[in-house]
């Protein structure tokens, strides 16, 4: 089984800040990578997919980048509706899911 | 603009398998290139992935649930179904169904249902 490491496990900051999230994986999965925010109480949106395509309609202060085990999420400019908890996934084998990041208010 | 929604008990019984349904609106599961999948995310905790099938049939598990999962599609209905045996406390989760892209690097989960929360109690 592929592992993904996801760091930090939760982050806080302020509107305005620049955030970087990170995803490891056990073994290279070339691009195989995916980005997800979720809200409480809702199911989870896709960002980004193949580790750095914006997905439709996705605000273009999210960036994904990386190949092989190492990965990041950044958001340039927190905005306010950012406050989330963002997750990685691998489709290389199987799939994956990161343990999770939650961005928090400072 | 596709839509999902699971329906199935909201509780089940230690030991009890948990059935549940996602009906596909506004796509088919027939559709070539995608996937339907099943995640959970039991409370306060994060994703984990489940398994999928392919409208042909061809199904993925997660390796630690393999042995009790089940995932069927009725295609004539345009529905797909989740069963999983010997439930157990740890299975208490928000349980979603989605569908997953194939692109070229992998698939990737485009469209999810709202989620439904299977509590295992006695």
């Amino acid at each position: 089984d592929i592992q993904m490491t996801q760091s930090p496990s939760s982050l806080s900051a302020s509107v305005g800040d620049r955030v970087t999230i990170t995803c490891r994986t056990s073994q290279s999965i070339s691009t195989y990578l995916n980005w997800y925010q979720q809200k409480p109480g809702k199911a989870p949106k896709l960002l980004i997919y193949a580790a750095s395509t914006l997905q439709s309609g996705v605000p273009s202060r999210f960036s994904g980048s990386g190949s092989g085990t190492t990965f990041t999420l950044t958001i340039s400019t927190l905005q306010p509706e950012d406050f989330a908890s963002y997750y990685c996934q691998q489709s290389y084998t199987s799939v994956t899911f990161g343990g999770g990041t939650k961005v928090d208010i400072k | 603009q596709v839509q999902l929604q699971e329906s199935g008990p909201g509780l089940v019984k230690p030991s009890e398998t948990l059935s549940l349904t996602c009906t596909v609106s506004g796509g088919s599961v027939r559709s070539g290139g995608y996937y339907w999948s099943w995640i959970r995310q039991p409370p306060g905790k994060g994703l984990e992935w489940i398994g999928y099938i392919y409208y042909t049939g061809t199904t993925g598990y997660n390796p630690s649930l393999k042995s009790r999962v089940t995932i069927s599609v009725e295609t004539s209905k345009n529905h797909f179904s989740l069963k999983l045996s010997s439930v157990t406390a740890a299975d208490t989760a928000v349980y979603y169904c989605a569908r997953d892209a194939l692109g070229g690097s992998g698939t990737y989960t485009d469209y999810w249902g709202q989620g439904t929360l299977v509590t295992v109690s006695s």
